[in-house]
């Protein structure tokens, strides 16, 4: 069964503050790993797709990257209106997409 | 990317009580998504409905519960049935050409006393 696991569950930073949030998973077969931004009272916004190891993404001050165990969603010089919810879902051999509980971002002025 | 909107985006219902969710797309769509969003729990899937077949539900989630519909390539809805408290959770569709390129609608915010 897929399996996805986000960590931390909440990471608040100050403006500025680079970090990174991570997205274990375990998948028979990977068609696919996304990153999604989920605000308030709205539903996810779509954010990336991964495909394959070593492959990466930039949108902005986000950078997403994929190993063949987990992915970082890396955050530059963060901003307040980065704050949301980043859910990481996967594909893997089922036509379905399978998600993580999220981690919740707050980034403080 | 599609233009998504949910009916109703909130109500309060009481027990034993069903409730109809529609998703309205603003264009053509081959694959509909029907997901819950539990308070600290991961986004889940209900069931995938494509126009014109019975929709397939996931493990743990029946029709006679879970009714839905796909009358056509813009629209469908979800019916919670006999809710319980339980059921108190954001119900979202999602749309796509592909499993991979989803959309997600704003969200029903369901409460049930």
């Amino acid at each position: 069964e897929d399996q996805v696991t986000q960590s931390p569950e909440a990471l608040r930073l100050q403006e500025g503050e680079s970090s990174s949030l991570n997205c274990s998973y375990t998948v028979s077969g990977l068609r696919g790993l996304f990153w999604y931004r989920q605000d308030p009272g709205k539903g996810p916004e779509f954010l990336f797709t991964l495909y394959s190891a070593g492959e990466e993404k930039e949108k902005e001050r986000l950078k997403a990257t994929l190993t063949k165990k987990e992915s970082f969603l890396h955050i530059t010089a963060p901003k307040p209106e980065d704050s949301a919810t980043y859910l990481c879902a996967v594909r893997g051999g089922s036509e379905k997409l399978v998600f993580g509980k999220g981690t919740k971002l707050t980034v403080n002025p | 990317s599609a233009v998504i909107s949910q009916k109703p985006s909130r109500d309060i219902c009481q027990r034993g009580t069903s409730l109809t969710i529609q998703c309205q797309v603003d264009s053509q769509v081959t694959m509909m998504f029907w997901y819950r969003q539990q308070p600290g729990q991961s986004l889940t899937l209900i069931a995938t409905a494509n126009q014109g077949s019975e929709a397939t539900y996931e493990s743990g989630f029946v029709i006679d519960k879970f009714p839905i519909s796909r009358p056509n390539l813009t629209f469908s809805t979800l019916t919670v049935s006999n809710m319980s408290p339980e059921d108190s959770s954001i119900y979202l569709c999602s749309v796509g050409e592909r499993v991979e390129t989803q959309y997600f609608g704003p969200g029903t915010r369901l409460l049930v006393l």
